[in-house]
């Protein structure tokens, strides 16, 4: 199972917004809604942000939310702020009852 | 308070063997589906496998690369979880989390695995 196409990189300034992309097949994303975003900084563990594409578990900011369009998933953060930079990987069920991630993408706030 | 404490960690040679143990707290575990996931050093998340609980077989899911060289298992009187490691390889060298749920919603604190001669 190869790994979801994650950009490696993207950037903004406070107060903006961003949406990360988060590509598969119809053997994954495009598939199942069962798609999970993770928050991870350095030297900690991850941390879950949106599971079942589009749901935030308690705690989250609204600032943060998911969607889906066909084999392709994102994360969209809105009003950016300077404790939202580190790292993103999404995640999903595949049609091998197995999980897949993406390769990860690290956000930058300039 | 949901609590995973990952341990067992430690410098193997190829081709030996380790046992990571994740001791957990805070929930009901003996119905909890539990989940290995691994980091290699500046790399990204990799799935390692699943274990489900009792009530649906104890089933367990492995992914490719390390499908006949990892056994997960768990001890519901303990509430523990184990990923037992075999025909190590220097590849396999990776912080190794466990997690709750397909949905890895709590995470334990990882422990580093180095594969090195």
């Amino acid at each position: 199972q190869s790994a979801l196409t994650q950009p490696a990189s993207v950037s903004g300034s406070p107060g903006q917004s961003i949406t990360i992309f988060c590509t598969g097949t119809s053997s994954d994303v495009g598939g199942y809604d069962y798609v999970t975003w993770y928050q991870q900084h350095p030297g900690k563990a991850p941390k879950l942000m949106i599971f079942d594409v589009s749901d935030r578990p308690s705690g989250v900011s609204p600032r943060f939310s998911g969607s889906k369009s066909g084999t392709t998933a994102s994360l969209t953060i809105s009003g950016l702020q300077a404790e939202d930079e580190g790292d993103y990987y999404c995640c999903s069920f595949t049609n091998n009852a197995t999980l897949v991630f993406g390769g990860g993408t690290k956000l930058t706030v300039l | 308070e949901v609590q995973l404490v990952d341990s067992g960690g430690g410098l193997v040679r190829p081709g030996g063997s380790l046992r990571l143990s994740c001791a957990a707290s805070g929930f009901t575990f003996s119905t909890a589906l539990m989940t290995w996931v691994r980091q290699a050093p500046g790399k990204g998340l990799e799935w390692v496998g699943r274990i489900k609980s009792k009530s649906d077989g104890e089933t367990t899911d492995y992914a490719a690369p390390v499908k006949g060289r990892f056994t997960i298992s768990r001890d519901d009187s303990k509430n523990t979880v184990y990923l037992e490691m075999s025909s190590l390889k220097t590849e396999d060298t990776a912080v190794y989390y466990c997690a709750t749920g397909d949905d890895m919603g709590f995470w334990g604190q990882g422990t580093l695995v180095t594969v090195s001669s």
